[in-house]
């Protein structure tokens, strides 16, 4: 079983629109939780971290459920800029500090 | 600079040759990492260094494979006798090691071609 697991999509949606994408991860020691960002043909950069309490970026909104082991990603009022890929990664720092990236949700926002 | 930096940023390689790839992580990151990406795929873990050492090296494809990092800061993945399916973009990550929440970051790649 893969450590994270994302639906690939691709989402297409409209600008303006509200886009949520979810991830689980299997292992239960996980400790860190992210969302980074991938354009086209460019490396992956961090968009945010994800806090147990639930944190926001504008219009950005990352959730984490660990008793489910499932993060989430809210996109509010979506621009043209926002189409890319969305990577879930989670982080175990107690044996190693090993990342483990989920394969990534294609997004297009459509004008 | 203040990011990670890899080089060469494109090779071409006749299949058979031996390439070396590369990273110079950010000053002070003690943990570095090297993935893959295959066009259209998914990071694919290649291997982490935690200082100068290797605690986890499994996701190395095949014994073609090696990497090797010196003075805790610079590495060097080093493919032997490449074949075309070697051909991807390599990324290295570097991050520092502490509790809570340290992010990883990408250097812009290797984009290796093998003809």
């Amino acid at each position: 079983r893969k450590e994270v697991e994302q639906d690939p999509g691709p989402f297409n949606v409209p600008e303006g629109a509200t886009v949520a994408f979810n991830c689980t991860y299997s292992n239960s020691a996980s400790q860190s939780f992210f969302w980074y960002r991938q354009d086209c043909r460019k490396e992956p950069k961090l968009l945010m971290s994800v806090y147990s309490s639930g944190n926001e970026d504008g219009r950005f909104t990352a959730q984490l459920n660990r008793a489910s082991q499932y993060i989430s990603l809210l996109i509010r009022d979506s621009k043209l800029s926002d189409s890319a890929t969305y990577l879930c990664v989670v982080n175990k720092w107690d044996t190693g500090n090993q990342f483990y990236f989920g394969t990534g949700t294609s997004l297009t926002v459509i004008p | 600079g203040a990011g990670v930096s890899q080089s060469p940023s494109n090779k071409v390689t006749e299949k058979g040759k031996d390439v070396e790839l590369r990273c110079d992580p950010i000053s002070g990151h003690t943990a570095l990492y090297w993935y893959r990406q295959s066009l259209g795929q998914g990071l694919e873990f290649l291997i982490y260094f935690q200082g100068n050492s290797a605690p986890d090296k499994s996701g190395l494809p095949s014994d073609r494979f090696s990497a090797e990092r010196t003075g805790g800061s610079v590495s060097t993945l080093t493919i032997q006798r490449t074949q075309q399916e070697d051909s991807a973009v390599y990324l290295c990550a570097s991050s520092l090691i502490r509790q809570g929440s340290a992010e990883a970051f990408f250097g812009q790649g290797t984009r290796l071609t093998v003809v």
